[in-house]
């Protein structure tokens, strides 16, 4: 069983580009969490999602930043219009069904680097 | 709001010794406590899960204390190894679901042979 899945490990862009960020969850888990951590910063959550469902998003920036889990395939974190403070590294967590939420598995995370 | 701070932020002790790692949190309702461990370059992964029932957790060499009322836990490493270099993580969850996790900033922790 393969753990958490992010994708690409290391994502540069420019200023003003679209970010992309993909999460495959653990077989058989249905909740994706995206989390945050910038430099000497402890992690934040952003969104909380279920298959075709954004359960909570109180933590994503207001504007430019998207994200969803479709029925089928990757959660996808994306970030349009990337400014240089959008660099950190981002963090997806999954959990099974069964679980109150407790039980997280994280990816090795994505880290994005704006120039 | 939670606030959770850690202390110290970085340690380097010699292998085999003993250690304590502090967290802090401000507010003491929170539904469980967990220490997490960060590798550089990967993701997180759970050592210890603290009910907050619970006074503390073991898992091996790793002894978890928390005392909800002051809003404090200890990480215990006993006998500490090269391999336990990583940084620590120290997040209360407020109430089910992973969005109600607030993490420390860390113990960034270097345990040389």
């Amino acid at each position: 069983n393969a753990g958490v899945m992010q994708n690409p490990r290391h994502l540069v862009r420019r200023r003003g580009q679209e970010a992309r960020l993909r999460c495959s969850p653990m077989k058989g888990h249905s909740h994706v969490y995206w989390y945050r951590q910038l430099p000497e910063e402890g992690l934040k959550f952003m969104v909380y999602l279920q298959k075709e469902n954004i359960i909570d998003e109180s933590g994503m920036p207001k504007e430019r930043f998207s994200a969803e889990f479709p029925k089928e395939g990757p959660s996808i974190l994306r970030i349009q219009q990337v400014v240089r403070g959008d660099s950190a590294a981002y963090f997806c967590a999954s959990s099974p069904p069964e679980t109150l939420g407790e039980k997280l598995f994280f990816g090795s995370g994505t880290q994005l680097s704006v120039l | 709001k939670q606030e959770v701070t850690q202390i110290p932020a970085a340690l380097s002790v010699p292998e085999g010794e003993n250690l304590v790692l502090n967290c802090s949190f401000t507010d003491s309702a929170i539904y469980n406590l967990q220490w997490f461990r960060q590798d550089p370059g990967k993701g997180l992964t759970s050592l210890l899960l603290i009910q907050s029932s619970q006074r503390e957790q073991t898992s091996g060499r790793l002894n978890a204390s928390l005392d909800k009322s002051s809003g404090r836990s200890t990480l215990y490493i006993a006998a500490s190894q090269p391999g336990d270099s990583a940084t620590y993580l120290c997040a209360p969850q407020k109430g089910n679901y992973g969005q109600n996790f607030v993490f420390g900033p860390g113990t960034r922790l270097s345990v040389l042979p």
